[in-house]
Order: C-alpha cells, then structure tokens, then sequence
C-alpha cells in the first residue's frame, strides 16, 4: 500500500535554529513528491516539487532535498512568520494524479 | 489568475440535511480534485474531474456524496443526510494539463469547513 509518514509531528524551535522536516514514502512508483505549506483554517500552499532522487529545490529559507526513500525539508534560520503545518504528499505513477498526504508537521518558531 | 475559489467558506448544518458545495478552478486548468481533511491528518482524495468527466472516485466517497462538474468549469460536492463524521474540511484543487508547464502540481482552495450538529 502507497505510504507517506512525516516526522517529528510537531517541531518547536526559536527564532533562527534551523533544522529538517522529514518525510518518508512507500510507493510503487513515484511520480512526483510535493511539499505544502498549510495555515490553520486555511487550504494547503504549494512549495516545492521533487521528481527524481537527487535533486533540490530552494525557496528562500526553505530548502527540499529527495533521495529514493524519503524526503527533506530544511529550513534555515527561521522566523516566527514560517510557523505553519508542512505537508508532504507524493503522486504515484500511473495513477490519475490524486495525491497520497502524511499528517503534516506542526512547526513552531518563537521570537 | 485569482486561483482556486470555494463556496462557502464555512457550513454549520444539522444531521441529515443536504449540502453543497461549490468550487472554481483556476481558468484553463482541466483537471480538478477534491479532498477530505480532518483535524490533525492530512487531506485524503475523494474525487477527480478531468474537463467534464468524473474520472475517480475513492472509496471515502460514499452513495451519500455526488460530484458534478457540468461544462468542465466549476464543481460542485453534495452531500444528502449529513452525518456528524461528514464534519471536515473540504478541499478542491487543480491543475493543467499533464505535459504543460506545472503540469502536475495541484493548487489548491480555501476549503469549506463542513459541521454537522
């Protein structure tokens, strides 16, 4: 069965500590793995997506990273305003493109 | 592009009534998704449209639940006699043509906060 996990469920750290959000999957074969950015109340917000093992995609203090098991989201040196839920969803080849969602990761930057 | 608009933004209705809800796709995006998130997990797929026709259907979506997207514009979600475990989050998204630029990135709406009492 296709499979997403995201760890830690929740990450608090103070203002400039950078740390990685990580993402692990289980697919018959990935089309695509996607990162988002969701607000509380709020629809997710598209950042990155990955394709092939290897590559990197960089948006500012945001940093995503593939390999052919999991995935990385490194942010560095936070601020207080890139406390959101990150999500991670992957899309299996051969499918209609619906996307497979982890549970998210609750990040929380205090000043 | 305004991107991807819902209608209404939150719902409040009693157990066993009907509802529905309406989502706009950014203009010339052909296929459009819907989804499911409750508190704490992440969004789970219901639906796919592509152009006017209903092309998948998980499981989750239940003979209480129709989808209609007439015309290849917006969709509308309706539920008939709401349960409290219909309370949720709904998603739409959507996304150009596989093969285009972005092809196969989602977009996705405000969603419609659905709470049955």
């Amino acid at each position: 069965e296709d499979q997403v996990t995201q760890s830690p469920e929740a990450l608090r750290l103070q203002e400039g500590e950078s740390s990685s959000l990580n993402c692990s999957y289980t697919v018959s074969g990935l089309r695509g793995l996607f990162w988002y950015r969701q607000d509380p109340g709020k629809g997710p917000e598209f950042l990155f997506t990955l394709y092939s093992a290897g590559e990197e995609k960089e948006k500012e203090r945001l940093k995503a990273t593939l390999t052919k098991k999991e995935s990385f989201l490194h942010i560095t040196a936070p601020k207080p305003e890139d406390s959101a839920t990150y999500l991670c969803a992957v899309q299996v080849g051969g499918s209609q493109g619906n996307l497979i969602f982890g549970k998210g990761t609750k990040l929380s930057v205090k000043p | 592009d305004t991107g991807v608009s819902q209608d209404p933004r939150h719902k409040i209705t009693k157990r066993g009534q009907n509802v529905t809800f309406r989502c706009d796709p950014i203009s010339e995006h052909n296929r459009l998704y819907w989804y499911r998130q409750t508190l704490g997990q992440g969004p789970e797929f219901l639906t796919y449209f592509q152009n006017e026709a209903q092309l998948e259907k998980s499981r989750l979506l239940s003979d209480r639940f129709s989808a209609e997207r007439p015309k290849g514009s917006f969709s509308t979600l309706e539920i008939q006699r709401t349960e409290q475990g219909d309370s949720a989050m709904y998603l739409c998204a959507s996304s150009p043509k596989r093969g285009l630029a972005g092809g196969d990135t989602q977009y996705f709406g405000p969603g419609t906060r659905l709470t049955v009492l």
